[in-house]
């Protein structure tokens, strides 16, 4: 089984800081990596695919990089909307897929 | 696009089954890989179970062989059936086609 270890587990950010979530995994995974945002009651909502794929509809501001063990999702000039969960997601392994435990990130 | 619509959850005592549906519409369940991820209650989410356009199925550990992902080409859904429930089992379900979409989810609460 991969294990994702995301960090931080809770931010506190103020409106247009820059903010970065990072996410390790076990083993090497490729670029095998998703980031997701969850806010409360919602589905959740995909940002990045495959570590730095933009996805249609989502901000510029949202931007992943990384590989084989290692990721970053960054989000620049943070809004007061992007108060919500950020989870990692790896569909490496066809045996087993995971996702991170999840970053809460709060908007002072 | 598409479309994916859960169905099927509820109140289940411990050790019963309950079968979920995920309507799909807008493209074939059939040609995709799916998922069930499911969150319990104010925590995170977990990967269930995975089924590939060729009928290969995976499990997370703590479901196998307590559940079983399946789908249905004529009615275009795909299926979790889940025996054995457990009080752990508690959580909002959710079908995804891929990594892209995902439907609403359905509620499964295991409790007497």
């Amino acid at each position: 089984e991969i294990v994702l270890t995301q960090s931080p587990d809770f931010q506190s950010v103020t409106p247009k800081e820059k903010v970065t979530i990072t996410c390790r995994a076990s083993q090497s995974i490729g670029s095998s990596l998703h980031w997701y945002q969850q806010k409360p009651d919602q589905s959740p909502k995909l940002l990045i695919k495959y570590a730095s794929q933009s996805i249609s509809g989502v901000p510029s501001r949202f931007s992943g990089s990384g590989s084989g063990t290692d990721f970053t999702l960054t989000i620049n000039s943070l809004e007061a909307e992007d108060a919500a969960t950020y989870y990692c997601h790896q569909t490496s392994s066809s045996l087993g897929y995971s996702f991170g435990q999840g970053t809460k990130l709060e908007i002072k | 696009e598409g479309q994916l619509v859960e169905s099927g959850g509820g109140l289940v005592q411990p050790g019963g089954s309950l079968r979920l549906s995920c309507a799909a519409s807008g493209f074939t369940v059939s040609s995709n890989y799916m998922i069930w991820v499911r969150q319990a209650p104010g925590k995170g989410l977990e990967w269930v179970s995975v089924i590939y356009s060729g009928g290969s199925t995976y499990y997370a550990d703590s479901v196998k062989g307590r559940f079983t992902i399946s789908r249905d080409s004529s009615k275009n859904t795909l299926y979790l059936q889940m025996n054995s429930l457990r009080a752990e089992d508690t959580a909002m379900y959710y079908c995804a086609r891929g990594v892209e979409y995902w439907g609403q989810g359905t509620l499964v609460t295991v409790s007497s």
